[in-house]
C-alpha cells in the first residue's frame, strides 16, 4: 500500500523558535495533503489543506501566519510552526490523497506523525 | 455538515471474547465511512472501508464493521479479540455526494482487551 513519511518523528525545541516539519508520499503522487493535530486522548482535528502548487486552505481558527504550510511538489509538503510557544506542543498528522478527490477510489494514507514539544 | 459520534470513550473487553466499537454518522447525501486504528505515538492505520455493496465490511487483523443505514451507524466488531487489539480506534466519515470534502473523525474510542 501506499506509504507516507514523516520526519522528525520527535522534535523538542525552545519557545520562540520555529520548526519545520515535512511530509512526503514515498511511492504515490498526492496533489492533496491534510494537516491535523491531536492532542491528548482526542481526535484529529484538520488544520490544513495543502495542494501542490498553491496555497494551503486552512481551517477555521488555525493561524496561518502561524502554521506555514508549503506543498512544492507532488510527494512532499511541509508545515513550519513558526514562533513555537508551549502551547503548540501537540501531535501534528499528515496524509495524503491518491485518486480523485470526490471520487469512489479516494484514498487517504496518513504519516506516523510528529511529536512536538516546546519547552 | 457531516459529524461522526463514537459514544463510548473506553471499551474494556477480556482476551478471547468478542469486541464491538460503535460508530453513528451523519452526512447530508451517502457516506464514505472508515476505521482507523492508532497505538501511541503513532498515525493512523487503516481497517477497512464501506463505499457501497455489502453492508458486512471485512478489514485488517480480524475486524468487521457493519453499515447499517436506518441506524446511520458502522460498528466495528471482532469475534475474538487480543490483547495486541488495545489501541484507539477512530471512526470516520466522508460524503460522496458532495464533491470535494475531508475526512471528519470521530474522537476515538480506547480499546483495553486484559489477559
Amino acid at each position: 500500500g501506499a506509504v507516507v513519511s514523516q520526519h522528525p518523528s520527535r522534535v523538542i525545541c525552545k519557545s520562540g523558535t520555529s520548526v519545520k516539519i515535512e511530509c512526503r508520499s514515498l511511492d504515490f503522487q498526492a496533489t492533496t495533503m491534510f494537516w491535523y493535530r491531536q492532542f491528548p486522548k482526542q481526535s484529529l482535528m484538520l488544520m490544513a489543506t495543502s495542494n501542490e502548487g498553491s496555497k494551503a486552505t486552512y481551517e477555521q481558527g488555525v493561524e496561518k501566519d502561524k502554521f506555514l504550510i508549503n506543498h512544492a511538489s507532488l510527494t512532499l509538503s511541509t508545515l513550519t510552526v513558526t514562533s513555537a510557544h508551549p502551547e503548540d506542543s501537540s501531535f501534528y498528522i499528515c496524509s495524503a490523497h491518491t485518486g480523485e478527490l470526490a471520487g469512489e477510489n479516494n484514498e487517504q494514507f496518513f504519516g506516523p506523525g510528529t511529536r512536538l514539544t516546546v519547552l | 455538515a457531516q459529524s461522526v459520534a463514537q459514544p463510548e470513550d473506553q471499551v474494556n473487553v477480556a482476551e478471547g471474547n468478542p469486541l464491538t466499537v460503535k460508530c453513528t454518522y451523519s452526512v447530508s447525501g451517502n457516506p464514505y465511512l472508515f476505521w482507523y486504528v492508532q497505538y501511541p505515538n503513532r498515525g493512523l492505520q487503516f481497517l477497512l472501508k464501506y463505499i457501497t455493496g455489502d453492508n458486512l465490511v471485512k478489514g485488517s487483523y480480524g475486524f468487521e464493521a457493519e453499515f447499517n443505514k436506518s441506524q446511520t451507524s458502522f460498528h466495528l466488531k471482532k469475534p475474538s479479540a487480543l490483547v495486541s487489539d488495545s489501541a484507539l480506534y477512530f471512526c470516520a466519515v466522508r460524503d460522496m455526494n458532495s464533491g470535494y470534502s475531508t475526512l471528519t473523525f470521530g474522537k476515538g474510542t480506547m480499546l483495553l482487551v486484559s489477559p
